[in-house]
């Protein structure tokens, strides 16, 4: 059975304090691995989608990696309005999303 | 433009009704999506259907029956609702394989009293 998970749960930063999130997959025949921010009252927003080990992707303050077994999402010098939780999930060969339970990040100023 | 909608935002009934989630995508895309949201905030896979296809999760349900009467809406029906069916449920779409990600509609909050 596919397996995402998420670590830690919760994370607390102060502006400008960088630090990284992360995401292990045991996934059967994995065709890419997804980040999404979910803000409150929303649907999850796609970040990236990584495909290969070694592979990198970034958006702004936000930096994706990936390797066989995880994938980091480094957040450089965060601002408040990065606060949301952050997902990941994996795409099987069935092309199926199995999702992590998710990061809540929170950044105070 | 929205992009992927669904109606309604928020959908409050008594045990052992039948309900209707609306979705529509205005993406060209070929594959629509069910999730659901519990309250731990997993999301979990319910339904994959395209033109060709429809996958069911096996632990779904088979009170849960996906409906789509064409490429761009996939409508979610409820049987006999129970307790255990409140959760957030999010429509999503994708290109055939997801590889540019998947585009989720904003949910239904389902209460069941």
């Amino acid at each position: 059975e596919d397996q995402v998970t998420q670590s830690p749960e919760a994370l607390r930063l102060q502006e400008g304090e960088s630090s990284s999130l992360n995401c292990s997959y045991t996934v059967s025949g994995l065709r890419g691995l997804f980040w999404y921010r979910q803000d409150p009252g929303k649907g999850p927003e796609f970040l990236f989608t990584l495909y290969s080990a070694g592979e990198e992707k970034e958006k702004e303050r936000l930096k994706a990696t990936l390797t066989k077994k995880e994938s980091f999402l480094h957040i450089t010098a965060p601002k408040p309005e990065d606060s949301a939780t952050y997902l990941c999930a994996a795409n099987n060969a069935g092309n199926m999303l199995t999702f992590g339970g998710g990061t809540r990040l929170m950044v105070k100023p | 433009d929205t992009a992927v909608s669904q109606t309604p935002k928020y959908l409050v009934t008594q045990m052992g009704n039948d309900k209707s989630i609306k979705c529509e995508q205005n993406l060209g895309h070929d594959t629509m999506y069910w999730y659901k949201q519990d309250s731990k905030k997993f999301l979990k896979i319910m339904f994959s259907y395209n033109n060709k296809e429809l996958i069911i999760n096996e632990t779904v349900p088979n009170r849960f029956s996906p409906k789509s009467p064409d490429k761009a809406h996939l409508n979610l029906h409820i049987n006999s609702l129970e307790l255990g069916d409140s959760a957030v449920y999010f429509c999503a779409s994708s290109q055939e394989g997801g590889g540019y990600g998947y585009t989720f509609g904003s949910g239904t909050r389902l209460t069941v009293v």
